[in-house]
């Protein structure tokens, strides 16, 4: 599985788009990009996949480059309950398994 | 639906206990997972399964046992528990091979004294 690099932290205003980068340069060709976020001590929630085209939900928008090096999850309005520690992963489902790193803690600002 | 469920919330233990930490979902899937958090470090899969009565070892299996009798059941075992295993436990279940998402427990947290 391709190893992932976010920011530690970043602030946003409320009501603002959230952009969270993410890179995974070594990631491979079947290698889906994934983000899931975890609410304070909660367990982690699905966000958004995708592999090579960018994606959209109810929740947020996955773009991905072009080479597949580095993606963006974007929530186009943030609110104050969209405070979470953001994880972005990619993996080749056939292995079964996910490997979360530290994520990014997004702190939404009144 | 209830989802993923765990069992207990919470526990402490003191060194050299057991105990065993359940974990069920009612959504039919075949592939259940066992991680755990600790301050700092994210979540690292501890076992995970990817079948009734199929287990396997992920990244920090040391001092755990699982097993999974049943497919709605995954079941995470401390023999002897070590103030090192003092952390948040989350059980996650998935559908399919391939990409799907996982679906979390609240998470059992764990105190070892």
């Amino acid at each position: 599985d391709a190893k992932t690099t976010q920011p530690p932290s970043m602030d946003c205003a409320e009501g603002r788009a959230a952009n969270l980068p993410c890179n995974h340069s070594t990631i491979s060709g079947n290698e889906y990009v994934y983000w899931y976020r975890q609410i304070h001590s909660q367990g982690p929630q699905y966000i958004i996949h995708g592999l090579k085209n960018n994606e959209t939900n109810e929740m947020a928008s996955l773009i991905i480059t072009e080479d597949r090096k580095s993606s963006t999850l974007i929530l186009p309005h943030a609110t104050l309950r969209d405070t979470a520690v953001y994880y972005c992963i990619a993996f080749f489902g056939g292995y079964q398994k996910v490997t979360f790193g530290t994520g990014t803690k997004l702190q939404v600002i009144p | 639906n209830a989802g993923v469920t765990q069992t207990p919330k919470f526990r402490v233990l003191k060194t050299g206990q057991s105990m065993t930490l359940l974990c069920a979902q009612d959504m039919n899937h075949e592939y259940m997972y066992w991680y755990r958090q600790d301050p700092g470090m994210g979540l690292r899969l501890i076992h995970y399964s990817v079948g009734e009565g199929t287990t396997a070892k992920g990244e920090v299996p040391d001092g755990y046992n699982v097993s999974r009798l049943k497919k709605q059941n995954f079941l995470l075992g401390l023999e002897s528990a070590a103030p090192s295993q003092t952390s948040v436990y989350f059980c996650a279940s998935s559908l399919r091979q391939g990409a799907d998402e996982q679906y979390f427990g609240p998470g059992t947290r764990l105190t070892v004294t």
